[in-house]
């Protein structure tokens, strides 16, 4: 079956630091992925996502790319913000229209000023 | 994208008793799912509802626990029964729009079970 393995947490950076958040999936199709946010307080959001091979997936800074060969799809940001601090979910869909999304374990950011 | 309101937002209920949660859209959809996030853990899916029929449960989930209803295609119930503490968690509704994957979700409801 579909899974989602992210690395542990809580991780808490400086601002200005450089982020990198992994995940890697096990899936027996061809997935679409995503990056999931949750600020406090606040239901999901979409960060951003990939849909095939080699695409990257952007939004806010953050930045993601679908790696088929290592089956990875990190989150990188250059420089967090302590508006960043939230938690952070990998996920996957497999293709198909009853696909259901598969979510890792997510991550707690913190970043501190 | 789809706007997904919920309701309660968070509710503080006794053991035995039952809870419905309530989810509408702002458009049509086919699809719609709940998700159940447990303190520090990650998202798991109990059922995925669609219009018309019943609802499609999860390993673990089943509908006399979390009866789910699905009227019209802009609204959809779940229903927390006979809770007890372990149910204490925050309940998503989601739904996803077109063929990009991508979910959107409720703020959600957080239930806590005394």
């Amino acid at each position: 079956g579909n899974s989602v393995t992210q690395m542990e947490g809580p991780v808490t950076l400086s601002e200005e630091a450089f982020l990198t958040i992994n995940c890697t999936y096990t899936a027996t199709g061809y997935p679409s992925l995503f990056w999931y946010v949750q600020y406090p307080g606040e239901g999901l959001q979409l960060l951003l996502k990939a849909t095939k091979a080699d695409d990257k997936g952007s939004n806010k800074g953050f930045e993601a790319t679908y790696r088929k060969e290592t089956t990875s799809f990190h989150l990188e940001k250059g420089s967090v913000q302590v508006s960043d601090s939230a938690v952070y979910f990998c996920a996957l869909r497999d293709t198909g229209a009853n696909s259901k999304l598969t979510f890792g374990k997510g991550i707690t950011l913190s970043v501190r000023p | 994208s789809a706007v997904i309101s919920q309701k309660p937002s968070r509710d503080i209920c006794q053991r035995g008793t039952s809870l419905t949660i309530q989810c509408q859209v702002d458009s049509q959809v086919t699809m719609m799912f709940w998700y159940r996030q447990q303190p520090g853990q990650s998202l798991t899916l109990i059922a995925t509802a669609n219009q018309g029929s019943e609802a499609t449960y999860e390993s673990g989930f089943v509908i006399d626990k979390f009866p789910i209803s699905r009227p019209n295609l802009t609204f959809s119930t779940l229903t927390v029964s006979n809770m007890s503490p372990e149910d204490s968690s925050i309940y998503l509704c989601s739904t996803s729009e077109g063929n990009t994957g991508e979910l959107f979700f409720g703020e959600g409801s957080r239930l806590t079970v005394l």
